[in-house]
């Protein structure tokens, strides 16, 4: 089985301060991790992905995404946060094998306050 | 070019009533996926269809719920005998690739609320 954990629900952060939306997975074998934001009254976009490689994966926006190996973790970071940031994001992971491919976090919302 | 498309965006039935969602994914994209997101949920995985293979429906919650893809393409999701707890946005998905590192593109949902 496969798990992703964000473990907080909610992250505020004034603008022009740096971001970081934590994400740690649970998955047998190599890891296929993702990250994907969600508007208000949209659907997911996708943000970035790590498959495999360098550990820092640079995505839309300005997002990145640091994978750990050894702590299971691939948090989202952002050096300089927009209030236009402002929305839902969510983590997601996968594995060779698996037909069902994804299986998400329960999400994080994220508030830049101007 | 055109994203995933899904109607209706918004869904207003009594409870008992059968409703069909529809999808319309990305042209060319074997992968179709359906999940649902209730308030403060992440999303829930429903069901997936890939190319022409048996679907994987292990994630419908109950046989209330059915889909179909016809000819590849268009999807419709079937919830018959509605009850309040199906109240949810309905997120359809597909995506180009077959392997797990094949980003999804998600419709922007079909809100469904059962009074």
């Amino acid at each position: 089985a496969q798990s992703v954990a964000q473990p907080e629900d909610q992250v505020n952060v004034a603008e022009g301060n740096p971001l970081t939306v934590k994400c740690t997975y649970s998955v047998s074998g190599n890891p296929y991790l993702f990250w994907y934001v969600q508007y208000p009254n949209r659907g997911l976009q996708f943000l970035l992905k790590y498959i495999t490689g360098d550990n820092l994966v640079k995505g839309s926006y300005g997002f990145e995404a640091e994978f750990n190996k050894s702590q299971t973790s691939f948090h989202l970071k952002k050096p300089s946060a927009l209030v236009s940031d402002s929305a839902l994001y969510f983590c997601a992971v996968s594995r060779l094998g698996s037909a069902r491919q994804l299986t998400f976090g329960s999400g994080t919302q994220l508030t830049v306050l101007p | 070019g055109a994203g995933v498309s899904q109607s209706p965006s918004n869904k207003v039935t009594e409870k008992g009533k059968d409703v069909e969602l529809r999808c319309d994914p990305i042209s060319g994209h074997t992968a179709l996926y359906w999940y649902r997101q209730s308030l403060g949920q992440g999303l829930e995985f429903l069901i997936y269809f890939q190319g022409n293979s048996a679907p994987d429906k292990s994630g419908l919650p109950s046989d209330r719920f059915s889909a179909e893809r016809t000819g590849g393409s268009v999807s419709t999701l079937t919830i018959q005998r509605t009850q309040q707890e199906d109240s949810a946005v309905y997120l359809c998905a597909s995506s180009s690739g077959t392997g797990p590192g094949s980003p999804l593109h998600f419709g922007n949902g079909t809100r469904l609320t059962v009074t």
